[in-house]
């Protein structure tokens, strides 16, 4: 069965502190995307790669960074943690032939800031 | 870019009714709309989707909808069962970009 893996299922940093988010597929996927969860806010995006070491910004990028040196992961990393980063942090990955097809999520992390 | 909008936000329905869910979204260069459900602790799974060369598809109890000249595509579930219980969330992409999702709906089937 294929799989999107996520480190952490819940994670609990101090404000200030660098978080590191991974993902790891084993689907040979191309694309790979990080996403946040908020209630009442949906899914945004926040970064996506469509290759290895190559990164395009989603909608909310800002206080955010990835890092993709092998196919298989994409990291996702907080340079500077705020409480404002609380939030279920989603990690997909998709088949080629197209950005958008196939999406295969993981189970999420969710990331408490104090 | 792309703006997806989902409603209801909340959807009660007895076992059995139909439930439906409407999305409209702005780039009419968008050419892609799958629907994905949530269960509990999980992530998004992949349901239905349905291209824009396609008006409607089915796939037994659910159904997607698209109105094109609209801008607006449906999700449609029939018969429905305590186990639909979840969030749905719509989506929107041309090719080759990344999907923008609705905020989604929290299904509720009591029996």
């Amino acid at each position: 069965d294929v799989k999107v893996t996520q480190s952490s299922r819940y994670l609990v940093k101090r404000t200030g502190e660098k978080v590191f988010l991974e993902c790891v597929q084993d689907m040979d996927h191309e694309n790979m995307f990080w996403y946040r969860q908020d209630p009442g806010l949906g899914l945004r995006l926040i970064y996506f790669s469509y290759d290895v070491k190559m990164k395009e910004k989603g909608d909310i990028p800002e206080g955010y960074s990835v890092s993709r040196e092998k196919k298989e992961r994409f990291s996702l990393i907080l340079e500077s943690a705020s409480t404002n980063q609380t939030s279920m942090y989603l990690c997909a990955s998709s088949a080629p032939g197209g950005v958008s097809y196939g999406y295969t999520f993981g189970s999420g992390t969710r990331l408490t800031v104090v | 870019g792309e703006n997806v909008e989902q409603h209801p936000s909340t959807l009660s329905v007895q076992e059995g009714d139909s439930a439906v869910i409407k999305c409209t979204y702005s780039d009419s260069a968008s050419n892609y709309f799958p629907w994905y459900k949530q269960e509990l602790g999980k992530g998004p799974q992949l349901i239905i989707d349905i291209r824009s060369n396609v008006g409607e598809k089915k796939d037994q109890r659910i159904a997607v909808t698209l109105n094109k000249t609209a801008k607006h595509f449906s999700l449609h579930i029939t018969e429905t069962q305590p186990e639909d219980s979840a969030v749905y969330f719509c989506a929107a992409s041309e090719a080759g970009t990344a999907l923008i999702f609705g905020k989604g709906t929290t299904l509720s089937v009591s029996s």
